[in-house]
């Protein structure tokens, strides 16, 4: 799991709050992503970045919102939350989009809104 | 449309007895399949993967998955578990036609070997 990190590992916020996720890799990929990991339900994926462009928004709410400044680093910013937002938070990397490509997962954050 | 059906939400073994893990999947294409772990409060770590010619797979961990293309099929096994494999087990499929390159996941299978 070094080769992929994530912080914080935990996150309480409020409803009202504002807090940012971040995600590095040190693998050397080009393609990042953020998936959402709810308690019974199939892994979501939320966004894919390719080369620090965005190629994929799988219809979230707009109170998350990506940023992805350099091929190592992704960030999921958080406002406005709501109580069925809380889950695992996964950041996953792959050397491109390629359909034979692994994809490799950092530990996760876990958030709980209140 | 691409899918992935992990029919058992658990799978119960005791330790030094072989186990199976099951999957099933639905694309339009050819199939790339993987299988993932996660242990409680971590992330997903990758075991093995499909994507061309023998279709038994050998992975990390002592697990292999075998492809059945005829069954749709790629379940994961060992000849003999261990109490240290007792996790949560994804299979994913991606469809070889997909630009996109998205997997898409099972729910899971909760795996737990007795001593």
């Amino acid at each position: 799991e070094t080769g992929v990190t994530q912080t914080p590992r935990h996150l309480v916020m409020g409803m009202t709050n504002k807090k940012s996720l971040k995600c590095e890799q040190h693998l050397g990929h080009n393609a990042m992503y953020w998936y959402k990991q709810s308690a019974k339900k199939p892994l979501e994926l939320m966004f894919v970045y390719n080369f620090k462009e965005q190629t994929e928004n799988n219809s979230v709410p707009s109170r998350f919102s990506p940023e992805c400044p350099n091929s190592s680093h992704l960030f999921l910013h958080l406002h406005t939350l709501q109580p069925e937002d809380s889950a695992l938070y996964l950041c996953a990397s792959s050397p491109q989009r390629a359909s034979t490509d692994t994809q490799y997962f950092g530990p996760g954050t876990r958030l709980t809104v209140l | 449309a691409q899918s992935v059906a992990q029919p058992e939400d658990q799978v119960n073994v005791a330790e030094g007895n072989p186990l199976t893990v099951k999957c099933t999947y639905s694309v339009s294409g050819n199939p790339y399949l993987f299988w993932y772990v996660q242990y409680p409060n971590r992330g997903l770590q990758f075991l093995l993967k499909y994507i061309t010619g023998d279709n038994l797979v050998k992975g990390s961990y002592g697990f292999e998955a075998e492809f059945n293309k005829s069954q749709t099929s790629f379940h994961l096994k060992k000849p003999s578990a261990l109490v240290s494999d007792s996790a949560l087990y994804f299979c994913a499929v991606r469809d070889d036609r997909s630009t996109l390159g998205r997997l898409y996941f099972g729910r899971g299978t909760q795996l737990t070997v007795w001593p």
